[in-house]
């Protein structure tokens, strides 16, 4: 089944910005909404952006995502040590009787 | 406070089978669209099987399809994955998660999660 395209990993120093880029198709991302989860070492995973740039209660706004037909992107601002972490973006596929896909994760590295 | 807990994940042999649950808290599960999600060991995120929240209508990834079945038992407030004919490829931390969803699926997203269980699959 079909899934989204991210970026192996990405980085920066504190307090730069780091974007992450998620590709998919006219049956996830062209059709519906996308999301991001984020993933701290150890731990499950935690809604960071839904319904493509809203944040959840407690999300600090330093997180921000868009999305453009057939790709989204999630941007960090102001980069810390504690956003070290995986993050994958997600989204509804239409294709063949309906499933959620994931992308391919995301690592942040804080230099 | 809303919370999942996740439970039956262990050790079963290739072929076995294994029955997980989830107990939900702070929240009415058979009123909520549901998820189940899976991560191997060292790779990402895998969505495994979903139900909707009003209607009896279930979805599965073609991973999994024909072997597992997804449930929630109303008067336990639970979720659970059936899961048949297990390979050595579905062994990984089993995470329940409750989703908030449009009826057209544009919106679609897992707003709680579980701390996970582990399926380990091996002779």
């Amino acid at each position: 089944q079909s899934v989204l395209t991210q970026p192996p990993s990405a980085s920066g120093t504190p307090g730069q910005r780091v974007t992450i880029s998620c590709s998919g198709s006219s049956s996830n991302i062209g059709s519906n909404s996308v999301n991001w989860y984020q993933q701290l070492p150890g731990t499950a995973p935690k809604l960071l952006i839904h319904s493509n740039n809203q944040r959840p209660s407690g999300v600090p706004d330093r997180f921000s995502g868009s999305k453009s037909a057939g790709s989204a992107s999630l941007a960090i601002s102001g980069l810390q040590s504690e956003d070290e972490a995986d993050y994958y973006c997600a989204a509804w596929d239409d294709s063949l009787n309906g499933h959620y896909v994931f992308g391919t994760g995301t690592r942040v590295t804080v230099l | 406070e809303v919370q999942l807990v996740e439970s039956g994940g262990g050790l079963v042999q290739p072929g076995g089978s294994l029955r997980l649950s989830c107990a939900a808290s702070g929240f009415t599960v058979s009123n909520n669209a549901m998820s189940w999600v899976r991560q191997a060991p060292g790779k990402g995120l895998e969505w495994v099987s979903g139900i909707s929240g009003s209607a009896y209508i279930t979805y599965y990834a073609d991973s999994v399809k024909g072997r597992f079945t997804i449930s929630r038992d109303k008067s336990k407030n639970t979720l659970s994955l059936q899961m048949n004919s297990l390979r050595a490829e579905d062994a990984a931390v089993y995470y329940c998660a409750k989703v908030t969803a449009g009826t057209n699926k544009y919106y679609y997203y897992m707003d709680v999660w579980g701390k996970g269980t582990t399926v380990t699959v091996s002779s």
